[in-house]
C-alpha cells in the first residue's frame, strides 16, 4: 500500500547508544519531516527536507541527524541517546505546502516509533 | 501562553451527537491543519484550510482568519470517531518553515 513506512514501531535504548529510525515513502513527495510527540505538548519539528540532498533544522534538532540521499528515504539518527529523547517519533511526507515547505494539503504520517531511553 | 490553543482538552459524547472542537491561535497564519490521531497512535491528515469551510463526509472544518479561530465539527458522531484531534498552524512569517501544533482534543464517543 502507498504511504509512509516507519520502522521500528518500538525501541528501547541504553543511554549513549546510537540508532537510526527509518522512514520511507513511495508517493514521490518532496517534503519529508520528523516530529517528536511528548505528553502534554504538541508535535515538535526535529528536522525536515524539501527534496533529495536538502535538509534543515526544525524546532528541536539537537541530538539528531538526518540525511536525504533519495526522494523516498529520510532516516533520523540519534547519535548518543539520552533519556530526554524518550518520546514518540513521527515521520511525515507531503507535496510542498504553499511553496514554503511545510506540510502540504494532504500529508501522510508514519505509524510512529515509541522510543524509550534508559 | 501557547500560540495554538485547543478546547476542550477532553470531550465525551453519546453516539449521534454533533461535536465541535475549537482551535484558537495568536499568530498570523497562512494555513491551518486538522489532524486525527487514532488510539493506536497513527496520525491522519483531515483538512488544510486557509479560508472559509471544507467538508469531507461527516467532518466539517471552518476558519475565521479575522478572529484567529477554527472549528472542527463532526455530525452524527460514531464510536469510531473516538480519537485525538490536533490543530496545527503554518505561520505566515517570511521564511518560517515550521508548523505549530496544539496539544489536541481527546474525543470519546460512547455507544
Amino acid at each position: 500500500n502507498a504511504g509512509v513506512t516507519q520502522t521500528p514501531k518500538f525501541q528501547v535504548l541504553k543511554t549513549g547508544q546510537s540508532m537510526t529510525l527509518q522512514c520511507a515513502q513511495d508517493m514521490n513527495h518532496e517534503y519529508m519531516s520528523w516530529y517528536r510527540q511528548d505528553p502534554g505538548m504538541g508535535l515538535r519539528l526535529i528536522h525536515y527536507s524539501v527534496g533529495a540532498g536538502i535538509t534543515d533544522q526544525g524546532e528541536v534538532p539537537n541530538g539528531y541527524n538526518v540525511s536525504r540521499s533519495t526522494t523516498e528515504d529520510f532516516p533520523l539518527r540519534l547519535l548518543s541517546a539520552a533519556p530526554s529523547q524518550t518520546s514518540v517519533y513521527f515521520c511525515a511526507s507531503s507535496y510542498f505546502g504553499g511553496g514554503t515547505g511545510t506540510l502540504g494539503a494532504e500529508a501522510f504520517f508514519g505509524q510512529g516509533t515509541r522510543l524509550t531511553v534508559v | 501562553k501557547n500560540e495554538v490553543e485547543q478546547s476542550p482538552q477532553n470531550l465525551t459524547a453519546q453516539e449521534g451527537e454533533f461535536i465541535t472542537i475549537n482551535c484558537s491561535y495568536s499568530v498570523g497564519i497562512s494555513a491551518l491543519h486538522w489532524l486525527q490521531q487514532h488510539p493506536g497512535g497513527g496520525i491522519v491528515s483531515l483538512f488544510m484550510l486557509s479560508s472559509g469551510k471544507k467538508k469531507h463526509g461527516r467532518l466539517i472544518a471552518t476558519i475565521n482568519i479575522q478572529e484567529k479561530h477554527s472549528s472542527l465539527h463532526i455530525t452524527a458522531s460514531h464510536p469510531r470517531d473516538s480519537a485525538v484531534y490536533i490543530c496545527a498552524v503554518k505561520r505566515s512569517d517570511f521564511g518560517n518553515e515550521k508548523l505549530t501544533f496544539g496539544t489536541g482534543t481527546r474525543l470519546t464517543i460512547i455507544p
